[in-house]
């Protein structure tokens, strides 16, 4: 199995500009979760799927986040505009079932300048 | 709400020390336990986990037991390596409340090998 996949691994961008972080569950998984972690924050859950759909979206920092899950294969993280106090490593995990393990992707490292 | 609570950090210890990172929890109802451990660089991954009150959850010499009476779920691995090295999470996963489905984690506790 390949793992959760997430794309791109490194973001450098640029205040103001829309950023897209792309994350591929394991397959067969129906959980899919989107977390920031930083230095002064910790480990924040930004969001998190069931079957496609939202579920709990109260960790969403602002209207300038918005998250997707069009299908069971694929999600996305999107900012616009981005801002530097969005720098931070963007993790994807994804679960089987309730009871199953989370497994957590290795992240995009986003640097907003 | 649920909370998880660890140890202050940053540990430091030698190779072959005793670990020992503290970790207890709030949570109605019975939650299942978790370690999960970040390596540099890398997601979180888990190391061990615990459904039930006195299970023992047991990874890579990494022990940790479910001790309800005390609300813990310490951390303990009797002889650390280098490459232990890697910040360590409790977590905490709960059936009811306003946490369904979500893990909840602890602040982490960086811990630091020396050979």
């Amino acid at each position: 199995d390949a793992g959760v996949i997430q794309s791109p691994r490194h973001e450098v961008t640029e205040m103001g500009q829309e950023v897209t972080l792309r994350c591929k569950p394991i397959s067969g998984h129906n959980s899919l979760f989107w977390y920031r972690q930083t230095m002064m924050r910790g480990l924040e859950l930004l969001i998190y799927f069931n079957n496609n759909v939202p579920i709990d979206d109260s960790g969403m920092p602002e209207d300038r986040f918005s998250a997707k899950m069009p299908n069971a294969s694929f999600s996305t993280l999107k900012i616009q505009p981005s801002e530097p106090r969005d720098s931070a490593v963007y993790f994807c995990a994804s679960r089987r079932d309730y009871q199953g393990t989370q497994y957590f992707g290795p992240g995009t490292r986003l640097l907003v300048l | 709400g649920d909370s998880v609570t660890q140890m202050e950090g940053p540990v430091t210890l030698s190779e072959e020390a005793f670990l020992t990172i503290n970790c207890t929890y709030t949570a109605t109802g019975y939650p299942s336990l978790f370690w999960y451990v970040q390596y540099p660089g890398e997601g979180l991954q888990l190391l061990l986990k615990a459904t039930k009150a006195d299970d023992k959850g047991s990874n890579k010499g990494f022990e940790a037991t479910y001790r309800k009476e005390t609300t813990s779920f310490h951390l303990e691995k009797g002889s650390v390596q280098v490459s232990d090295s890697a910040v360590y999470f409790c977590a905490l996963l709960n059936a009811g409340g306003t946490s369904y489905g979500k893990l909840t984690f602890g602040q982490g506790t960086i811990l630091t090998v020396h050979p």
